[in-house]
């Protein structure tokens, strides 16, 4: 069993729609990241969180450490916004930023 | 522009030959990182490093060797590439070493035949 499970794995949705990825993992963290890598692209760190809620224009990252679950959401989501979001635990009590990555969630938001 | 760069952004070796990644960053971050991707395996760690002319094994050092003669730069060497070895490569840096954004860098795509 992976140490971060993200679902789903595919997800396709129409322009416009509301959109949640999840996350869980079972290994204690420092902190949890969310990223999102378009197609033949580089890596982008979206939001970096520890605790409650982050928000970035229309996305939407939370966290709850008790149920050890994150999730990301897209509000209005728009065809730019294709591409694979890839969550990340971050271990604490390590002597380097020790990530630990889910398999990623590929989505397609078609016009 | 203020990031990581990585170069090359592609390259095709030929089994036995030698190449080296270089990554450079100017946000003055003490933590570097090198990623393999590849698909199905996710992103794993290959070696990193917590200050100049320090390094460390990560999950999948073996056929790798890294070098951080100066804190802006981290460079992976592959001494005798394997086909196993094609995959996406990503640099990574941080100014902290927990709870403190990665920045990632664009990716080198290395195939070995």
């Amino acid at each position: 069993k992976n140490e971060v499970e993200q679902s789903p794995q595919n997800l396709t949705a129409q322009e416009g729609e509301f959109i949640t990825i999840n996350c869980s993992y079972s290994v204690g963290i420092s902190a949890l990241h969310w990223l999102q890598q378009h197609p033949g692209g580089g890596i982008v760190s979206l939001f970096m969180l520890s605790s409650g809620k982050k928000k970035h224009g229309r996305l939407i990252a939370t966290i709850n450490i008790q149920e050890k679950h994150s999730s990301l959401h897209i509000t209005a989501s728009h065809p730019r916004d294709s591409a694979v979001y890839i969550c990340a635990a971050e271990a604490g009590g390590t002597s380097y930023g020790k990530l630990t990555f889910g398999q990623g969630t590929i989505l397609t938001v078609h016009p | 522009n203020a990031g990581v760069t990585q170069t090359p952004k592609f390259r095709v070796l030929k089994t036995g030959q030698s190449m080296t990644l270089l990554c450079a960053q100017d946000m003055n971050h003490e933590y570097m990182y090198w990623y393999r991707q590849d698909p199905g395996m996710g992103l794993r760690l290959i070696h990193y490093s917590v200050g100049e002319g320090t390094t460390a094994k990560g999950e999948v050092p073996d056929g790798y060797n890294v070098s951080r003669l100066k804190k802006q730069n981290f460079l992976l060497g592959l001494e005798s590439a394997a086909p196993s070895q094609t995959s996406v490569y990503f640099c990574a840096s941080s100014y902290s070493k927990t709870a403190y954004w990665f920045t990632f860098g664009s990716g080198t795509r290395l195939t070995v035949v």
